[in-house]
């Protein structure tokens, strides 16, 4: 299995910083055919289940505020909040679904500072 | 109102048998691959387990296999999880999950707690 690894596990920002979680893949979740990552990052709430921000590394899903991006190919992705808000307190997760056997990070959680 | 709900959870003694229910609505269930990921309290998100949109084809985690099945009745839209010989390291919420290209639908989840 391709192992995910999120960098913080967590963060304190203050009120209209830059977030900025990382998340490195054991190995390339680059699909050479159509050039594309097949990494997502999710939004999770407390007590909700997560949320699909953004997938293929970068596409913001439709809704998402623009201040969320994703960046990065191959096994290195970043995922940047780029002025936290009050309702971006949560835990972040980054999803390869590369494989057959999707995998997930362990988490980073944001809180304010 | 697109949504998938789950239910079928519960407390279950270890060696025990639960099968979870995700309904889904609101769109072309039959056109999408499903899966079904768990998350123990205070832990990470992990897979478990998809099935094609036909269910002609399955995959599972290692550590589920031999031990779960996944169905789908696409008549009934409705996806299944039949979880046998349970550990207590199955305790988990367990969601559905409808897929294209992540997980663009989750639902709400249900707790599976084994325990004696």
């Amino acid at each position: 299995d391709i192992v995910m690894t999120q960098s913080p596990d967590s963060l304190a920002v203050s009120l209209g910083e830059r977030a900025t979680i990382n998340c490195k893949s054991s190995q390339s979740v680059l699909y050479s055919s159509n050039n594309k990552s097949y990494l997502a990052w999710y939004q999770q709430k407390p007590g909700q289940p997560p949320k699909l921000l953004i997938n293929w590394a970068s596409t913001r899903e439709s809704g998402v505020p623009d201040r969320f991006s994703g960046s990065g190919s191959g096994s290195d992705f970043t995922l940047t909040i780029s002025s936290l808000q009050t309702e971006d307190v949560a835990a972040y997760h980054c999803q390869q679904y590369y494989t057959t056997s999707p995998t997930f990070g362990q988490g980073t959680k944001v809180e304010i500072k | 109102e697109v949504q998938l709900v789950e239910s079928g959870g519960g407390l279950v003694q270890p060696g025990g048998s639960l099968r979870l229910s995700c309904a889904a609505s609101g769109f072309t269930f039959s056109n999408y691959w499903m899966h079904w990921v768990r998350q123990a309290p205070g832990k990470g998100l992990v897979w478990v387990s998809r099935i094609s949109s036909d269910g002609s084809s399955t995959n599972y985690a290692d550590s589920v296999k031999g031990r779960f099945t996944i169905s789908r009745d696409n008549a009934e839209t409705t996806l299944y999880l039949q979880m046998n010989s349970l550990r207590a390291e199955d305790t988990a919420m367990y969601y559905c999950a409808r897929a294209k290209n992540g997980y663009t639908l989750w639902g709400q989840g249900t707790l599976v707690t084994v325990s004696s």
